[in-house]
Protein backbone atom coordinates (compact mmCIF):
# COMPACT_ATOMS: atom_id res chain seq x y z
CA UNK A 1 0.00 0.00 0.00
CA UNK A 2 0.96 3.44 0.28
CA UNK A 3 3.43 4.97 2.64
CA UNK A 4 5.43 7.51 3.31
CA UNK A 5 9.04 7.73 5.07
CA UNK A 6 10.53 10.93 6.87
CA UNK A 7 13.77 11.84 8.11
CA UNK A 8 14.20 11.21 11.83
CA UNK A 9 15.22 14.19 13.97
CA UNK A 10 15.78 16.85 15.50
CA UNK A 11 17.10 18.79 13.26
CA UNK A 12 18.38 21.27 14.76
CA UNK A 13 19.79 24.62 12.86
CA UNK A 14 20.70 28.02 13.68
CA UNK A 15 18.75 30.81 12.59
CA UNK A 16 18.86 31.96 8.57
CA UNK A 17 20.34 28.23 8.31
CA UNK A 18 19.60 26.50 5.26
CA UNK A 19 16.99 23.75 5.31
CA UNK A 20 15.98 20.79 4.09
CA UNK A 21 13.30 17.47 5.83
CA UNK A 22 13.55 14.87 3.23
CA UNK A 23 10.18 12.61 2.16
CA UNK A 24 10.28 10.24 0.04
CA UNK A 25 6.94 7.58 -0.85
CA UNK A 26 5.99 4.55 -2.19
CA UNK A 27 2.19 4.51 -3.93
CA UNK A 28 0.21 2.90 -7.03
CA UNK A 29 -1.38 5.37 -9.16
CA UNK A 30 -0.76 9.47 -8.94
CA UNK A 31 -1.34 10.64 -5.44
CA UNK A 32 -1.42 13.88 -4.28
CA UNK A 33 1.40 14.99 -1.94
CA UNK A 34 1.09 17.75 1.34
CA UNK A 35 3.38 19.37 3.81
CA UNK A 36 1.71 19.54 7.26
CA UNK A 37 3.11 21.45 10.00
CA UNK A 38 2.46 21.37 14.12
CA UNK A 39 2.95 24.42 15.95
CA UNK A 40 3.30 23.52 19.86
CA UNK A 41 0.14 22.78 21.60
CA UNK A 42 -1.54 23.19 17.99
CA UNK A 43 -3.35 20.88 15.39
CA UNK A 44 -2.02 20.24 12.07
CA UNK A 45 -2.14 23.15 9.34
CA UNK A 46 -1.72 22.38 5.50
CA UNK A 47 1.77 24.42 4.62
CA UNK A 48 1.79 23.30 0.63
CA UNK A 49 0.94 20.42 -1.83
CA UNK A 50 1.48 19.51 -4.58
CA UNK A 51 -1.04 16.96 -6.92
CA UNK A 52 1.19 15.93 -10.34
CA UNK A 53 4.71 15.26 -10.71
CA UNK A 54 6.99 17.89 -11.59
CA UNK A 55 4.77 20.11 -9.44
CA UNK A 56 6.07 22.80 -6.95
CA UNK A 57 4.10 23.78 -3.97
CA UNK A 58 5.60 26.75 -2.06
CA UNK A 59 3.69 28.86 0.81
CA UNK A 60 6.37 31.31 3.97
CA UNK A 61 8.97 30.55 2.06
CA UNK A 62 8.60 26.88 2.13
CA UNK A 63 9.01 24.76 -1.50
CA UNK A 64 8.62 20.98 -2.32
CA UNK A 65 9.09 19.43 -5.98
CA UNK A 66 7.16 16.23 -6.61
CA UNK A 67 9.61 14.12 -8.27
CA UNK A 68 8.13 10.73 -9.58
CA UNK A 69 11.58 9.79 -10.77
CA UNK A 70 13.11 10.24 -7.20
CA UNK A 71 9.33 9.11 -5.54
CA UNK A 72 10.44 12.01 -3.34
CA UNK A 73 9.01 15.44 -2.22
CA UNK A 74 11.79 17.06 0.35
CA UNK A 75 10.72 20.54 2.14
CA UNK A 76 13.30 22.90 1.92
CA UNK A 77 13.36 26.55 3.23
CA UNK A 78 16.51 28.85 2.21
CA UNK A 79 16.81 31.31 5.30
CA UNK A 80 14.78 29.34 8.95
CA UNK A 81 13.31 31.44 11.38
CA UNK A 82 12.67 30.54 14.67
CA UNK A 83 9.31 31.05 14.88
CA UNK A 84 9.91 28.02 12.19
CA UNK A 85 10.37 25.60 15.23
CA UNK A 86 7.82 22.67 14.65
CA UNK A 87 6.72 19.97 14.13
CA UNK A 88 6.98 18.66 9.84
CA UNK A 89 4.33 15.79 8.58
CA UNK A 90 4.92 14.90 4.87
CA UNK A 91 1.68 13.12 3.71
CA UNK A 92 0.04 11.46 0.43
CA UNK A 93 -3.57 9.88 -0.63
CA UNK A 94 -4.05 6.70 -0.38
CA UNK A 95 -5.94 4.73 -3.33
CA UNK A 96 -8.54 4.36 -0.56
CA UNK A 97 -9.29 8.28 -0.06
CA UNK A 98 -7.73 8.95 2.60
CA UNK A 99 -4.39 10.36 3.68
CA UNK A 100 -1.17 8.70 4.65
CA UNK A 101 1.16 10.46 7.40
CA UNK A 102 4.66 10.26 7.76
CA UNK A 103 6.01 10.08 11.55
CA UNK A 104 6.52 13.65 11.78
CA UNK A 105 10.42 15.61 11.61
CA UNK A 106 10.88 17.99 14.72
CA UNK A 107 12.53 21.16 13.87
CA UNK A 108 14.23 23.68 16.14
CA UNK A 109 15.79 26.83 15.54
CA UNK A 110 17.93 28.55 17.17
CA UNK A 111 19.12 32.45 17.38
CA UNK B 1 -9.72 28.71 9.39
CA UNK B 2 -12.49 25.46 8.95
CA UNK B 3 -14.52 26.38 11.88
CA UNK B 4 -13.99 23.05 13.66
CA UNK B 5 -13.70 22.68 17.63
CA UNK B 6 -13.16 19.99 19.66
CA UNK B 7 -14.48 19.09 23.12
CA UNK B 8 -13.60 18.57 25.81
CA UNK B 9 -9.86 20.11 24.76
CA UNK B 10 -8.28 18.25 28.00
CA UNK B 11 -9.89 15.42 30.48
CA UNK B 12 -8.55 12.84 32.48
CA UNK B 13 -10.02 9.12 33.35
CA UNK B 14 -10.12 5.99 34.80
CA UNK B 15 -9.38 2.84 32.73
CA UNK B 16 -12.78 1.21 32.28
CA UNK B 17 -14.75 4.42 31.66
CA UNK B 18 -16.18 4.95 28.76
CA UNK B 19 -15.41 8.12 26.90
CA UNK B 20 -16.89 10.37 24.69
CA UNK B 21 -15.05 13.36 22.68
CA UNK B 22 -16.70 15.43 19.86
CA UNK B 23 -15.74 17.02 16.82
CA UNK B 24 -17.71 20.14 15.52
CA UNK B 25 -17.86 21.85 12.49
CA UNK B 26 -19.95 24.91 11.05
CA UNK B 27 -19.11 24.18 6.96
CA UNK B 28 -20.91 21.34 6.51
CA UNK B 29 -17.96 19.37 5.37
CA UNK B 30 -19.10 15.73 4.17
CA UNK B 31 -15.89 13.86 5.16
CA UNK B 32 -14.57 14.42 9.05
CA UNK B 33 -12.26 11.69 10.47
CA UNK B 34 -10.45 11.32 13.93
CA UNK B 35 -7.12 10.53 14.45
CA UNK B 36 -4.75 9.58 17.42
CA UNK B 37 -1.33 10.98 17.36
CA UNK B 38 1.57 9.19 19.01
CA UNK B 39 5.34 9.42 19.62
CA UNK B 40 7.10 7.72 16.85
CA UNK B 41 4.16 7.27 15.10
CA UNK B 42 2.99 10.15 13.68
CA UNK B 43 -1.11 10.55 12.97
CA UNK B 44 -3.05 6.97 12.91
CA UNK B 45 -6.58 6.78 11.20
CA UNK B 46 -8.90 5.60 13.88
CA UNK B 47 -12.41 6.17 12.18
CA UNK B 48 -13.91 8.45 9.58
CA UNK B 49 -17.45 9.24 7.91
CA UNK B 50 -18.35 10.20 4.02
CA UNK B 51 -21.81 11.68 5.37
CA UNK B 52 -24.57 11.66 7.85
CA UNK B 53 -24.77 7.60 9.35
CA UNK B 54 -22.28 6.75 6.82
CA UNK B 55 -18.70 6.00 8.71
CA UNK B 56 -15.99 3.82 8.30
CA UNK B 57 -12.84 2.30 9.52
CA UNK B 58 -9.47 2.96 10.13
CA UNK B 59 -6.03 1.34 10.74
CA UNK B 60 -6.73 1.70 14.53
CA UNK B 61 -10.23 1.07 15.64
CA UNK B 62 -9.89 -1.52 17.76
CA UNK B 63 -11.69 -0.37 20.96
CA UNK B 64 -12.89 2.51 19.49
CA UNK B 65 -16.54 3.74 18.01
CA UNK B 66 -18.08 6.86 16.66
CA UNK B 67 -21.68 8.09 15.51
CA UNK B 68 -22.53 10.95 13.00
CA UNK B 69 -26.18 11.76 13.41
CA UNK B 70 -25.71 15.15 11.93
CA UNK B 71 -23.61 17.10 9.71
CA UNK B 72 -21.83 19.15 11.48
CA UNK B 73 -20.80 16.66 14.59
CA UNK B 74 -18.48 13.62 14.63
CA UNK B 75 -18.42 11.68 17.98
CA UNK B 76 -15.33 9.61 19.53
CA UNK B 77 -16.55 7.31 22.00
CA UNK B 78 -13.53 5.07 23.57
CA UNK B 79 -16.28 2.01 24.55
CA UNK B 80 -13.79 1.04 28.03
CA UNK B 81 -10.62 3.08 27.95
CA UNK B 82 -7.63 1.65 28.48
CA UNK B 83 -4.05 2.95 29.05
CA UNK B 84 -2.91 2.28 25.95
CA UNK B 85 -5.40 5.13 24.45
CA UNK B 86 -3.78 8.00 26.11
CA UNK B 87 -3.24 10.21 23.49
CA UNK B 88 -3.52 13.13 21.49
CA UNK B 89 -6.59 13.13 19.55
CA UNK B 90 -7.43 15.41 16.53
CA UNK B 91 -10.78 15.53 14.15
CA UNK B 92 -10.24 16.97 10.97
CA UNK B 93 -12.43 17.68 7.68
CA UNK B 94 -11.99 17.31 3.86
CA UNK B 95 -12.78 20.41 2.26
CA UNK B 96 -12.37 18.96 -1.42
CA UNK B 97 -15.62 17.56 -1.61
CA UNK B 98 -13.63 13.98 -1.79
CA UNK B 99 -11.77 12.23 1.60
CA UNK B 100 -8.40 12.33 0.06
CA UNK B 101 -8.05 15.93 -0.30
CA UNK B 102 -7.01 19.05 1.80
CA UNK B 103 -7.62 18.31 5.09
CA UNK B 104 -8.01 20.71 8.20
CA UNK B 105 -7.51 19.93 12.03
CA UNK B 106 -9.03 20.64 14.96
CA UNK B 107 -7.06 22.12 17.27
CA UNK B 108 -6.94 18.58 19.14
CA UNK B 109 -8.01 16.61 22.72
CA UNK B 110 -5.70 15.68 25.14
CA UNK B 111 -6.89 12.37 27.10
CA UNK B 112 -4.80 10.43 29.79
CA UNK B 113 -6.05 7.46 31.01
CA UNK B 114 -5.01 6.31 34.95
Amino acid sequence: GNSVTQMEGPVTLSEEAFLTINCTYTATGYPSLFWYVQYPGEGLQLLLKATKADDKGSNKGFEATYRKETTSFHLEKGSVQVSDSAVYFCALTSPTDKLIFGTGTRLQVFP
Amino acid sequence: DAGITQSPRHKVTETGTPVTLRCHQTENHRYMYWYRQDPGHGLRLIHYSYGVKDTDKGEVSDGYSVSRSKTEDFLLTLESATSSQTSVYFCAISVGGRGADTQYFGPGTRLTVL
